[in-house]
């Protein structure tokens, strides 16, 4: 079992790009969690996704990020026209349901130059 | 919103020593759960408490849930080199996802 697998693990973007981030969730695991750590900071809750269901996406900003989970394939993450404020660790993080305890991925750090 | 408190923030410790950081719910919580993060790394699951009152011991770590469900207290005996890193503890309440506190950095000196 390979674990919460993501990919890139560094993603450097310029100002005004897009960020596509991908996890690929524990086999058997169905429920998908992001997480964005600043450095020296804790992890803030983004959104938590089912297979083709997002069903909290509380802790996401409304404009320019946007979170999937298809049917088929990973969950991405999407930044839109990133801004050098986007720069963190992102951590997606997988269950086999939300009373059990999380998987995290190595994560994607992400750099806005 | 629920929050998740922790303290210390940092702790710095003697190789050898004992110590215990806690964690406060503003929410009374079904479950609560210990994490890992090692410099550079991954937070990494350690525990998960669901009983009032509720106590578990992984060797060196001992792991207590309050009576009321909204605190949550990790001991350290006899801390070693390796025991360094952030631990977080995240509380499951209400809501569906586990809300993480800022965690507890603990560097040890040799």
């Amino acid at each position: 079992n390979a674990g919460v697998m993501q990919n890139p693990r560094h993603l450097v973007r310029r100002r005004g790009q897009e960020a596509r981030l991908r996890c690929s969730p524990m086999k058997g695991h169905s429920h998908v969690y992001w997480y964005r750590q600043l450095p020296e900071e804790g992890l803030k809750f983004m959104v938590y996704l089912q297979k083709e269901n997002i069903i909290d996406e509380s802790g996401m900003p409304k404009e320019r990020f946007s979170a999937e989970f298809p049917k088929e394939g990973p969950s991405i993450l999407r930044i839109q026209q990133v801004v050098r404020g986007d720069s963190a660790a992102y951590f997606c993080a997988s269950s086999p349901s939300q009373s059990y305890g999380y998987t995290f991925g190595s994560g994607t750090r992400l750099t806005v130059v | 919103g629920q929050q998740v408190m922790q303290i210390p923030q940092y702790q710095h410790v003697q190789e050898g020593e004992d110590f215990t950081t806690y964690c406060n719910s503003s929410t009374t919580l079904s479950n609560i759960q210990w994490y890992k993060q090692r410099p550079g790394g991954h937070p990494v699951f350690l525990i998960q408490l669901v009983k009032s009152g509720e106590v578990k011991k992984q060797k060196r770590l001992t792991f207590q849930f309050g009576e009321a469900k909204k605190n949550s207290s990790l001991h350290i005996t006899a801390t070693q080199t390796t025991d360094v890193g952030t631990y977080f503890c995240a509380g499951l309440s209400g809501s569906e996802k586990l809300v993480f506190g800022k965690g507890m950095k603990l560097t040890v000196n040799p």
